[in-house]
Formats: C-alpha cells, structure tokens, sequence
C-alpha cells in the first residue's frame, strides 16, 4: 500500500501569510496527486489534481507543485476563508490520503 | 448544480448492519464511478470502495472487504453501501463522491456532505 505523509499536522498562520503544506509519498507516485480542503461538518472539496493543475473555479492563490514522491500545497496569501484541514491524495493504486494540515488563526 | 445527498446512517450495535444511500443530481450519474469514503471522529479520510460507472467493476478497502457491499442504481440516480458485521471501529462520517477521470488517472471531483455512522453498544 501506499502510504501518504503530510507535515505539518498543523500550521499557525495569520492572514496575508505564504503557507506551505508538504505531502510526501511512500513510493514514486508519477503527478497522480489531487489536493482538497475540508471545512468542518462538511465534505471535502477539490483544490488541484495531477499535482499541480487547479481546479475549475479555485482562487489562483492556490498552488501544487511536485512529482515522484514529494509535494507541495502553496497558498500564496492566506485569506480568511481559507481556515480549514487540507489534505492530499494519491491516485497511483486505489486511493489513500494523508493524515491533514489544519491551518488554525495564529 | 451537481449534488450529492448521504442518508441512512444511524446508531447500531456491533454485528449489526446499515444500508447507506448517496442520491445524486446535476450531472449524468452512470456516466461516472463513484466511491464511499469514511472520516472516524476527530481523523483523517480512509477511502472505503468504489463502483464503476455501469456497475459491474468494484473494489474495497481491506478493513471492509466480505463485510461492506457496494451497488448502485442508475436509474434512480442513487449509490449504496450496505455494511454488515459492524465494528466498533466502523464507526465515522461516510461520504459518497463521485469520480473524474483524466490522462492521470481517477479522483474525487464532487463530494456529499456525510452520513454519521455509530457503531455501539
């Protein structure tokens, strides 16, 4: 199985900010990597996919980039509204995510 | 507007079973595989199973597999788990989302809001 690791687990942050999340994989993983946001008692929501390519209707404050087994999740200015848990997924064999980055007011 | 709705979740006792259901809208559903994905209070995702788009291709989770059914009906536009043999530690929020393929493969373009699922005595 693949494993998915995310660091920080949580990041303290004011708005303004440049945040930065870090997604590694256990195996190479080729760009098969999606990114979402989840806010809570709700589901998850696409950010990016195949590592770096944003999703329809995504602010462009939001960015992906890596490829084979270390990622990275960048948000240029952090806004109010993007308060949440982030969390990545790879879609090489079957899915798995890593373990989320809350991104908490510092 | 794409929807999709999660309902039937509820307490149950260890052993017992559930049948959990997705209802979707805004956009051709057997056009497109769809999966279960759980959230145990207070954790991180697990995805659970998926189901190709006619039906006839799933797969599962090792934690759920001979336990956890997963169907769908197209022509009511709806997505089914049935879950026997319930643990403890079943016990999550369980969403449907549905699936988007490109050259890189499949993800998760379009997600429920979750059905809570307590599995206890």
């Amino acid at each position: 199985d693949i494993q998915m690791t995310q660091s920080p687990s949580t990041l303290s942050a004011s708005v303004g900010d440049r945040v930065t999340i870090t997604c590694r994989a256990s195996q190479s993983i080729s760009n098969w990597l999606a990114w979402y946001q989840q806010k809570p008692g709700k589901g998850p929501k696409l950010l990016i996919y195949k590592a770096s390519t944003l999703e329809s209707g995504v602010p462009s404050r939001f960015s992906g980039s890596g490829s084979g087994t270390k990622f990275t999740l960048t948000i240029s200015s952090l806004q109010p509204d993007d308060f949440a848990t982030y969390y990545c997924q790879q879609y090489n064999t079957y899915w798995t995510f890593g373990q989320g980055t809350k991104v908490e007011v510092k | 507007e794409r929807q999709l709705l999660e309902s039937g979740g509820g307490l149950v006792q260890p052993g017992g079973s559930l049948r959990l259901s997705c209802a979707a809208s805004g956009f051709t559903f057997s056009s497109y595989a769809m999966n279960w994905v759980r959230q145990a209070p207070g954790k991180g995702l697990e995805w659970v199973s998926a189901i190709s788009g006619a039906g006839g291709i799933t797969y599962y989770a090792d934690s759920v597999k001979g336990r956890f059914t997963i169907s769908r009906d197209n022509s009511q536009d709806t997505l089914y788990l049935q879950m026997h043999s319930l643990r403890a530690e079943d016990t999550a929020v369980y969403f449907c989302s549905k699936d988007i393929y490109d050259s890189s493969g499949y993800y998760f373009d379009l997600w429920g809001q979750g059905t809570l699922v307590t599995v206890s005595s």
